[in-house]
């Protein structure tokens, strides 16, 4: 069956970039999904289709996916952005979704 | 504006059947493209993708769980009904209810959530 992987963790400072990767065969050739889930909450999507930011999801966010890596890259890193961070694709082959095994991002 | 809400018991003893339902507003499982799917979270661990039912009564199940999983929908009553037979321990977690954006708005992600519902399963 088909699997991401992510970092277990990341660390970034206030006001620098935190990138965290998605791992999966061909997944270039999917579209990747990114998840924001801080704690006690369920989770919110924060770009779709590799690089798209639904409506009022700040500018800091932002995705690229090429090869077998999709990367979720946090711009000026705020204290409000400290949660954990989730990948997700559809494997076309068999119609299921996939999520990650997902990103603590800490901001120090 | 779309809404989910999980609900369902709590607790279950090992081997049991469990039977949550999803009760939403805000679009209607009977149109083209709609789809509701769900998602569990073992505490402190990852997302977990389970099953999906679409609009024409197409069903999708993780291939590890499908053959403990069944999902039906009751469009007049904007509900989806999941079951999971012989639960175990491992199956404690919050399970989550969300809706499948359509492909006209970008496909196949979840962009709406229900709180989640904590299920545990212990004698």
């Amino acid at each position: 069956s088909y699997e991401l992987t992510q970092p277990p963790s990341v660390s970034v400072s206030p006001g620098q970039t935190a990138s965290i990767t998605c791992s999966g065969e061909k997944l270039g050739d999917k579209s990747a999904y990114w998840y924001q889930q801080k704690s006690g909450q369920s989770p919110v999507v924060v770009i779709y289709q590799d690089s798209k930011r639904p409506s009022g999801i700040p500018e800091r966010f932002s995705g690229s996916n090429s090869g077998n890596t999709a990367t979720l890259t946090i711009s000026g890193t705020q204290a409000m952005d400290e949660a954990d961070y989730y990948c997700q694709a559809w494997d076309s082959s068999t119609a299921v979704y996939v999520f990650g095994t997902g990103t603590k991002v800490t901001v120090l | 504006q779309i809404t989910l809400k999980e609900s369902g018991p709590a607790l279950v003893k090992p081997t049991q059947t469990l039977a949550l339902t999803c009760t939403f507003s805000g679009f209607s499982l009977s149109t083209s493209g709609q789809g509701v799917g769900w998602i569990r979270q073992p505490p402190g661990k990852a997302l977990e993708w389970l099953a999906l039912i679409y609009w024409d009564e197409d069903k999708r199940y993780s291939p590890s769980l499908r053959s403990r999983l069944t999902v039906t929908k009751d469009t007049s009553k904007n509900q989806v009904v999941l079951t999971m037979t012989n639960m175990g321990p491992v199956d404690t977690a919050t399970y989550y209810c969300a809706h499948r954006s359509p492909l006209g708005s970008g496909g196949y992600y979840f962009d709406y959530w229900g709180q989640g519902t904590l299920v545990t399963v212990s004698s």
